[in-house]
């Protein structure tokens, strides 16, 4: 299997530019979590999904960020307008859901810079 | 809430040095336990896991054991190499929280040859 993939690896955009995130979860995988990982915050969840509902959003920081899975294998996380503060790696991660407490598998990130 | 709180790092330590990493959590019920580990410039990557009291997960050298009765899961190595310099999370799956974890706010160990 591939594993979990995103696109890009990194980006580097200016303040108050779009920006779009992208994932493919693991084929099979019904679960998929949005990250976001800074220093000084450390590891947190923005969003996740379970069957392309969105269940739990309270992570999302503000109306500038937006997330969709329009299909079992597709995912996107968009902010806009896009700040210096957005700077930080984004993971996205899946699992299966039928099994509880199962495994999340991580994508690589993207790494994002905003100038 | 479910939360898991993990020794702050960074950890330093020498080639072939024992490990020891402290993660105790807060959760009712039966949690799953993880740990998981981050290789700088990548993705974090499942090193082992243990769903039930006293089950001993173990991978690549590394284990920790659910101690339900001190609410850890400790992770330790035998013998570090350098190739073990990461980041390490202790995390835990809620009872009812379906797969959403709960992270530690990540160890850094460094070893040195």
């Amino acid at each position: 299997d591939a594993g979990v993939i995103q696109s890009p690896r990194h980006e580097v955009t200016e303040m108050g530019q779009e920006v779009t995130l992208r994932c493919k979860p693991i084929s099979g995988h019904n679960s998929l979590f949005w990250y976001r990982q800074t220093m000084m915050r450390g590891l947190e969840l923005l969003i996740y999904f379970n069957n392309n509902v969105p269940i739990d959003d309270s992570g999302m920081p503000e109306d500038r960020f937006s997330a969709k899975m329009p299909n079992a294998s597709f995912s996107t996380l968009k902010i806009q307008p896009s700040e210096p503060r957005d700077s930080a790696v984004y993971f996205c991660a899946s699992s299966l859901l039928e099994h509880i407490q199962e495994t999340q598998y991580f994508g690589p990130g993207t790494r994002l810079l905003v100038l | 809430g479910d939360s898991v709180t993990q020794m702050e790092g960074p950890v330093t330590l020498s080639e072939e040095a024992f490990l020891t990493i402290n993660c105790t959590y807060t959760a009712t019920g039966y949690p799953s336990l993880f740990w998981y580990v981050q290789y700088p410039g990548e993705g974090l990557q499942l090193l082992l896991k243990a769903t039930k009291a006293d089950d001993k997960g173990s991978n690549k050298g590394f284990e920790a054991t659910y101690r339900k009765e001190t609410t850890s899961f400790h992770l330790e190595k035998g013998s570090v190499q350098v190739s073990d310099s990461a980041v390490y999370f202790c995390a835990l799956s809620g009872d009812n929280a379906g797969n959403m974890l709960t992270f530690g706010g990540g160890t850094r160990l460094m070893v040195k040859p």
